[in-house]
C-alpha cells in the first residue's frame, strides 16, 4: 500500500533564505503528487501538483517541486521565504491502487525567523 | 468564485449532544469528502459521496454519519459526540475520481464541552 513520508516535522528557516521540504512516498507505479498548505484554523489550499509530463512544477506563492521517480521523492522548494510563509506543508499521493483517495504525509510546519 | 463552503466556522457543543457540520459547493463537483484532522496531524477521512453513492472509511465509528441531499450540500452528523471527537472538519470536493484534486473549505473546529 501506497504511503507518505515527510521526514521532517518542523523547518525553522531564516526569513529570505531558501528552503526545501521533503516527501518520500513507497510506489512509484503512476503517481499524482500534490502539496498543499494550511495555514492557522484554516483549510488547505493547494499549492502545485504533479499528473504528468516536465518533472518540475511551479506553484502558487513562488513554491516549486520536483518529482524524482527514481528516487520516490516530490520535494518543495522556495528560493526565499517570507514570514507569510509560515503554515504547515503536506505533500498528497494518489493512484489507482488506493483509488485515487488521497495518502497524506504527517506534514511539516515551516517557521520562519525574522 | 466557486468555493467550498462550511459553516458554521466555529462550533461549540456539549459532551452527548448531537450535532450537524454542513458543507456547500458551488463548483458542480461529484465528489464530497469529510475529513478530521486533529492538532499537527494529516486529515483523516470518514468518508465521501461519489454523486449519491456514500462510502466510508473501514475505521469510520458509527458515531458519525454524514448526508448529502443534493450536489451542491453535504451534512455530518456526530450523533453523541465525545471529548475525543473535538477537532477540525475540513470538507472538500473533486471533479471525479481520477487523480483527484481536492477542493477545500476553510473547516468547521469543533469544540466538545
Amino acid at each position: 500500500a501506497q504511503s507518505v513520508t515527510q521526514l521532517d516535522s518542523q523547518v525553522p528557516v531564516f526569513e529570505e533564505a531558501p528552503v526545501e521540504l521533503r516527501c518520500n512516498y513507497s510506489s512509484s507505479v503512476s503517481v499524482y503528487l500534490f502539496w498543499y498548505v494550511q495555514y492557522p484554523n484554516q483549510g488547505l489550499q493547494l499549492l502545485l501538483k504533479y499528473l504528468s509530463g516536465s518533472t518540475l512544477v511551479k506553484g502558487i506563492n513562488g513554491f516549486e517541486a520536483e518529482f524524482n521517480k527514481s528516487q520516490t521523492s516530490f520535494h518543495l522548494r522556495k528560493p526565499s521565504v517570507h514570514i507569510s510563509d509560515t503554515a504547515e506543508y503536506f505533500c498528497a499521493v494518489s493512484d489507482k491502487d488506493s483509488n485515487y483517495q488521497l495518502i497524506w504525509g504527517a506534514g511539516t510546519k515551516l517557521i520562519i525567523k525574522p | 468564485d466557486a468555493m467550498v463552503i462550511q459553516n458554521p466556522r466555529y462550533q461549540v457543543t456539549q459532551f452527548g449532544k448531537p450535532v450537524t457540520l454542513s458543507c456547500s459547493q458551488t463548483l458542480n463537483h461529484n465528489v464530497m469528502y469529510w475529513y478530521q484532522q486533529k492538532s499537527s496531524q494529516a486529515p483523516k477521512l470518514l468518508f465521501h459521496y461519489y454523486d449519491k453513492d456514500f462510502n466510508n472509511e473501514a475505521d469510520t465509528p458509527d458515531n458519525f454519519q454524514s448526508r448529502r441531499p443534493n450536489t451542491s450540500f453535504c451534512f455530518l452528523d456526530i450523533r453523541s459526540p465525545g471529548l475525543g471527537d473535538a477537532a477540525m472538519y475540513l470538507c472538500a470536493t473533486s471533479r471525479g475520481r481520477d487523480y483527484n484534486e481536492q477542493f477545500f473549505g476553510p473547516g468547521t473546529r469543533l469544540t466538545v464541552l
